[in-house]
């Protein structure tokens, strides 16, 4: 299974792009890359999940350059509503099992 | 469209008692994962489940904990003998029978605390 890398923490402004850039030196052909949120006392929600070049949704875009060994979460001018923990994981194919990092803890400051 | 239930919300335990959380996956999802996670530290799988079978539970303490997914009811994870080292939230998650690329729906999480 690919083991992620992520920075432990971040902090922005409110109104500012936040861009959160997860390794995973090790993915597989047939994995797909997908990130969650986390507030307090909540399971995680999913946000986005791409496989390679950009996705973009309503919430995020994710950005994974051709070798695809890591990807960037860009949460457009983020709120404080945004303070949460963001998981990056590697995965896919039916049966596989996800592996939850320590994830990147944004504080969001007015 | 319901999403994962899980139940109790919170749970309090005595050492020594046993502790049953429950997991109602989201319509016609067939797959439970159960992670566990301590505070501020990620999530930690646990056991992974289809309907009647356990598929990996590579996560799973060796003793004392078990899990099961019947072919009609919610999931169960079940923790005998709760030591204060078992508080903990809880977390359940369903993904569909059919997915190709893992994508989780969890829900809010049972927060067991063991006095």
């Amino acid at each position: 299974l690919a083991k992620t890398t992520q920075p432990i923490s971040m902090d922005s402004y409110e109104g500012q792009e936040v861009n959160i850039t997860c390794s995973h030196n090790n993915i597989a052909t047939n994995d797909y890359i997908t990130w969650y949120q986390q507030f307090p006392s909540q399971g995680p929600r999913f946000i986005i999940q791409g496989y390679k070049t950009k996705v973009t949704n309503e919430v995020a875009s994710l950005f994974i350059p051709a070798d695809r060994k890591s990807s960037t979460l860009s949460l457009p001018r983020v709120s404080l509503s945004d303070t949460a923990v963001y998981y990056c994981l590697v995965g896919g194919g039916g049966t596989d099992k996800l592996i939850f990092g320590t994830g990147t803890r944004l504080q969001v400051f007015p | 469209n319901a999403g994962v239930m899980q139940n109790p919300r919170h749970l309090v335990r005595r050492r020594g008692q046993e502790a049953r959380l429950r997991c109602s996956p989201m319509k016609g999802h067939s797959h439970v994962y159960w992670y566990r996670q301590l505070p501020e530290e990620g999530l930690k799988f646990m056991v992974y489940l289809q309907k009647e079978n356990i598929i990996d539970e590579s996560g799973m303490p060796k003793e004392r904990f078990s899990a099961e997914f019947p072919k009609e009811g919610p999931s169960i994870l079940r923790i005998q003998q709760v030591v204060r080292g078992d508080s903990a939230a809880y977390f359940c998650a369903s993904s569909p029978p059919d997915a190709t690329n893992e994508k989780l729906f969890f829900g809010s999480g049972t927060q067991l605390s063991v006095l």
